[in-house]
């Protein structure tokens, strides 16, 4: 079973407009971090926002938030106020395992969602 | 710019042949690891090291192998190349502190491409 699965291949905003990427997860474990992360064109893998599985609030970073049901395993990003450079492909990541110093935390990443801002 | 630098950004080879890619991790992480991002598969874990210990592995490759070296820079070797190793390469690193918001931070990648 897909342990990251990000179902909307590409999306449209306009521009200053709010836009939702859903995530949602699949694990047993416990504990347990979501990454987004961000590609433009160029390549480059770009670190958005962090929640952890037990983090009691939504995790917030500028105009990113973390929309984090924990019941429903999903773990959806929120765009506000769309720009023109927020066009780029979307991943969803998770990190599986409680810390316990310098272990294995790769990520297990989701297929991405291309979204294109609309001036 | 995260820190975290690769050379070469871009790599053009022939089959049969072998490649090395090179990664200097952010000042202070101690945790390298390896991606291999490519069309069909998406973007699959390679390999992870831990001040100069190989941690973990993911789906590398035999003809693959990595390394950390005491100034904990990482280098990726391919080797008996493949059409379909043609991908995009990201190393990664995090302070492997242990900590919750433990985060990695990628390198802007080396694009292969085997003729």
């Amino acid at each position: 079973a897909q342990k990251i699965t990000q179902t909307q291949p590409g999306m449209f905003v306009q521009e200053k407009e709010a836009v939702t990427l859903d995530c949602t997860y699949d694990t047993s474990d416990p504990s347990y971090g979501l990454f987004w992360y961000k590609q433009p064109s160029s390549g480059e893998m770009i670190f958005l926002i962090y929640q952890g599985s037990y983090d009691q609030q939504n995790a917030t970073e500028g105009r990113y938030s973390l929309n984090f049901q924990k019941a429903r395993k999903s773990a959806n990003l929120v765009i506000s106020a769309s720009q023109l450079g927020d066009s780029a492909m979307y991943f969803c990541a998770m990190r599986e395992g409680r810390d316990s110093g310098a272990g294995s935390y790769q990520l297990t990443f989701g297929k991405g969602t291309k979204l294109s801002v609309i001036p | 710019d995260s820190g975290v630098t690769q050379t070469p950004k871009h790599l053009i080879t022939a089959t049969g042949q072998r490649v090395t890619l090179r990664c200097s991790p952010r000042s202070g992480d101690l945790s390298v690891y390896w991606y291999q991002q490519s069309l069909d598969q998406g973007l699959q874990f390679l390999i992870q090291y831990y001040n100069g210990e190989e941690r973990a592995k993911g789906n590398i490759l035999e003809r693959f192998s990595a390394q950390q070296f005491p100034d904990l820079h990482s280098e990726l070797n391919l080797s008996s190349l493949e059409l379909g190793d043609s991908a995009l390469y990201f190393c990664a690193s995090s302070p492997g502190t242990g900590l919750s918001t433990d985060t990695q931070y990628f390198g802007p990648g080396t694009r292969l491409t085997v003729l």
